[in-house]
C-alpha cells in the first residue's frame, strides 16, 4: 500500500526565515510525486511534480527536490504570502487509474 | 477561461437528506475525480471515471453515488447512507493525453449536515 508522511505537521516562520518542508514516501514504484499548495477554503493549486531521483524544480521562492525515499520542499526568504498547507502526493506506476496518495499536509505559518 | 467549477460553495444538508454536488470542467479532460477533505486528513478518493458513462469505486465510495453523462460534467449525489457527510468536497480532472499526469482541483464544496 502507497504511503505519504509529511513533516511537520505545522511550521512556524518569521518572514525571511529559509526551511524547509518534508514529504516521506513508500510505493511499489513511483510514477510522479506532486506538490500541490492549499490556502483555507480553497482547492489545492498544482505547484510542481518530479519524477526521478535527483530532479529538482524551482518556482519563485519555492524548489522542490526528489530522492529515492523523499521530496523536500524548501522555501527560500518566505513571505506571509507564503502561507497555506502544503500538499505532496504520490502516483505508482500499474495505477492506470491516475489515482494519487495524498499526505496529511504542512500547515504553513509566514510571520511578518 | 479553462477550468473546473464546482457548485454550490456551501451546502446545507437536514438528516435523512440525498443532495448533489456539481462538478464541471472545460479543459477536455478525460478522467475526472471527487474528493473528501478532513480537517487533519489527507485527500480521500470517492468515485473516479476515466471515459464517459464508465466510473470506480475509491477508498471510501459507500453512502456516495456518481455519474458521468456528458465528459464535462461529473456529479456526486451524498445519500443519506452516509453517515457522516458533514466534509470538504473536491473534483478533480486530468489530462490522460499529456506526458504528466497532473490533476487539477476545483474550489470546492463545503457540506455541512445540520
Amino acid at each position: 500500500e502507497d504511503q505519504v508522511t509529511q513533516s511537520p505537521e505545522a511550521l512556524r516562520l518569521q518572514e525571511g526565515e529559509s526551511s524547509s518542508l518534508n514529504c516521506s514516501y513508500t510505493v511499489s514504484g513511483l510514477r510522479g510525486l506532486f506538490w500541490y499548495r492549499q490556502d483555507p477554503g480553497k482547492g489545492p493549486e498544482f505547484l510542481f511534480t518530479l519524477y526521478s531521483a535527483g530532479e529538482e524544480k524551482e518556482k519563485e521562492r519555492l524548489k522542490a527536490t526528489l530522492t529515492k525515499k523523499e521530496s523536500f520542499l524548501h522555501i527560500t526568504a518566505p513571505k506571509p504570502e507564503d502561507s497555506a498547507t502544503y500538499l505532496c502526493a504520490v502516483q505508482a506506476w500499474g495505477a492506470g487509474s491516475y489515482q494519487l496518495t495524498f499526505g496529511k499536509g504542512t500547515k504553513l505559518s509566514v510571520i511578518p | 477561461d479553462g477550468g473546473i467549477t464546482q457548485s454550490p460553495k456551501y451546502l446545507f444538508r437536514k438528516e435523512g437528506q440525498n443532495v448533489t454536488l456539481s462538478c464541471e470542467q472545460n479543459l477536455n479532460h478525460d478522467a475526472m475525480y471527487w474528493y473528501r477533505q478532513d480537517p487533519g486528513q489527507g485527500l480521500r478518493l470517492i468515485y473516479y471515471s476515466q471515459i464517459v458513462n464508465d466510473f470506480q469505486k475509491g477508498d471510501i465510495a459507500e453512502g456516495y453515488s456518481v455519474s458521468r453523462e456528458k465528459k464535462e460534467s461529473f456529479p456526486l449525489t451524498v445519500t443519506s447512507a452516509q453517515k457522516n457527510p458533514t466534509a470538504f468536497y473536491l473534483c478533480a480532472s486530468i489530462d490522460r493525453s499529456a506526458s504528466t499526469d497532473t490533476q487539477y482541483f476545483g474550489p470546492g464544496t463545503r457540506l455541512t449536515v445540520l
